[in-house]
């Protein structure tokens, strides 16, 4: 049973660009998560969503931030026109929908995006 | 303040035990976790004790859970150096919002 899958791992972007980041959740998880880690930073929570719904987007900066989780592929975090304080590792979990056989709402992470703004 | 608080730094000695201790604030905290993040790599879920529950042993891992005081610890027994990482500890609520809130992170280090 494969784990969360992040791609790319590192990802390299000059000013004004834009960053696309990939997570594919875990077999059988339909809800994933968005988390950015700043150097020396604990994790802060961006985004939550399921399939083809957003329902948490309290972390998330009010411009240039997107994210999505259609109905078929991986969730996408979308950054436009880059900046250096954007660079970051961002760390996707995935987790069983609430109130499945077992569920703990645990959330299992994915190895990263390391995103670097030149 | 933050919601989940963490030294930021512990060293022991190989073979030593070592004991990361955390606090939170939300009362209504349903589950709290451990997890480890080793250099350049995600979190790995270590593991987790529902708030109902005061000790959960796995392996050299011993959770302690005080309630009343809003206190977690995680001890390692026969601390190895691949036990060199960062902790997190996190809580959540399943009755509300179950985003987990993180805390900043302890880094251990294991030296000979």
């Amino acid at each position: 049973n494969a784990g969360v899958m992040q791609n790319p791992r590192h990802l390299v972007r000059r000013r004004g660009q834009e960053a696309r980041l990939r997570c594919s959740p875990m077999k059988g998880h339909s809800h994933v998560y968005w988390y950015r880690q700043l150097p020396e930073e604990g994790l802060k929570f961006m985004v939550y969503l399921q399939k083809e719904n957003i329902i948490d987007e309290s972390g998330m900066p009010k411009e240039r931030f997107s994210a999505e989780f259609p109905k078929e592929g991986p969730s996408i975090l979308r950054i436009q026109q880059v900046v250096r304080g954007d660079s970051a590792a961002y760390f996707c979990a995935s987790s069983r929908p609430r109130g499945a056989m077992g569920s703990t709402d645990t959330q299992y992470f994915g190895p990263g995006t390391r995103l670097t703004v030149l | 303040g933050e919601d989940v608080e963490q030294s930021l730094f512990l060293s022991v000695r190989e073979g030593d035990s070592s004991v990361i201790n955390c606090t939170y604030t939300d009362s209504s905290s349903t589950y709290l976790y451990w997890y480890k993040q080793e250099p350049g790599a995600g979190l790995q879920l270590l593991t987790y004790i529902f708030s109902n529950m005061d000790m959960k042993q796995d392996q050299r891992l011993t959770v302690l859970l005080n309630k009343k005081d809003k206190h977690l610890s995680l001890r390692i027994a026969d601390t190895q150096t691949g036990d060199s990482a960062i902790y997190f500890c996190a809580e959540s609520f399943s009755g509300g919002s179950y985003i987990p809130t993180f805390g900043r992170g302890t880094s251990l280090i294991v030296h000979p």
